[in-house]
């Protein structure tokens, strides 16, 4: 059973469209991190969310923490091809200090 | 701005052999962990550290493993007789604090022929 579900497993959209990412849990979170990670390469951290409900903004990313911090989201507002990436959420719960990694999510834009 | 670094970036052993990894955390982080990614496979957390000890360690984490910091800067993975299946790319990370966000290396992408 996987701790932190993400959906979908991929998304190729058109560059200008919007898209979401989705990471969902049945346990619950101290934080939440997104991280972008690029073939060969280690994870890059995007973003971490701590309380429940909040949203985060990074330029054209928006990043949101559910209300009982089970379940987070990533919104991308026109999306360009440079956003092309493996995006993954991981959690950090408040009993241990592992990360626990989502699958990842493969967005792919085209021009 | 501060990074991980991971060196080498690719070793390549034979099945048995003891292989050293090691990694450079940010200077003023306390807490180091390893995790390590099977090609295809999603990151899976090893081992986390802090004041000269194993904090944690996942089922993966067996006798064949170990941990160091021998200085005052660097982490080291060890593994003493490597199997075909630790072939995979290994991240080291660290964190200022146990329950902050962790920053990654770039990985060393480890192959066991």
């Amino acid at each position: 059973t996987q701790l932190l579900e993400q959906s979908p497993q991929f998304l190729s959209i058109q560059e200008g469209e919007n898209l979401t990412v989705y990471c969902n849990s049945s346990s619950v979170f101290s934080s939440l991190q997104w991280y972008r990670q690029e073939p060969g390469e280690g994870p890059v951290l995007l973003v971490t969310v701590v309380t429940g409900g909040e949203v985060k903004k990074l330029k054209r990313l928006t990043f949101q923490f559910g209300d009982a911090r089970k379940d987070s989201s990533l919104h991308i507002t026109a999306a360009q091809p440079g956003d092309t990436g493996l995006y993954l959420c991981a959690g950090l719960r408040s009993n241990d200090y592992k990360l626990s990694f989502g699958a990842g999510t493969t967005v792919t834009v085209r021009a | 701005e501060p990074e991980v670094t991971q060196t080498p970036s690719h070793q390549v052993t034979q099945m048995g052999q003891e292989v050293i990894l090691r990694c450079v955390p940010i200077s003023n982080h306390l807490y180091f962990y390893w995790y390590r990614q099977i090609l295809g496979q999603k990151v899976e957390f090893l081992v986390s550290f802090y004041n000269n000890e194993i904090s944690e360690k996942s089922e993966i984490f067996d006798d064949q493993f170990s941990v160091e910091r021998p200085d005052g800067s660097n982490f080291t993975l060890k593994i003493r007789s490597t199997k075909l299946e630790d072939s995979a790319m290994y991240f080291c990370a660290s964190s200022r604090q146990g329950l902050y966000e962790q920053y990654f290396g770039p990985g060393t992408r480890l192959t066991v022929t």
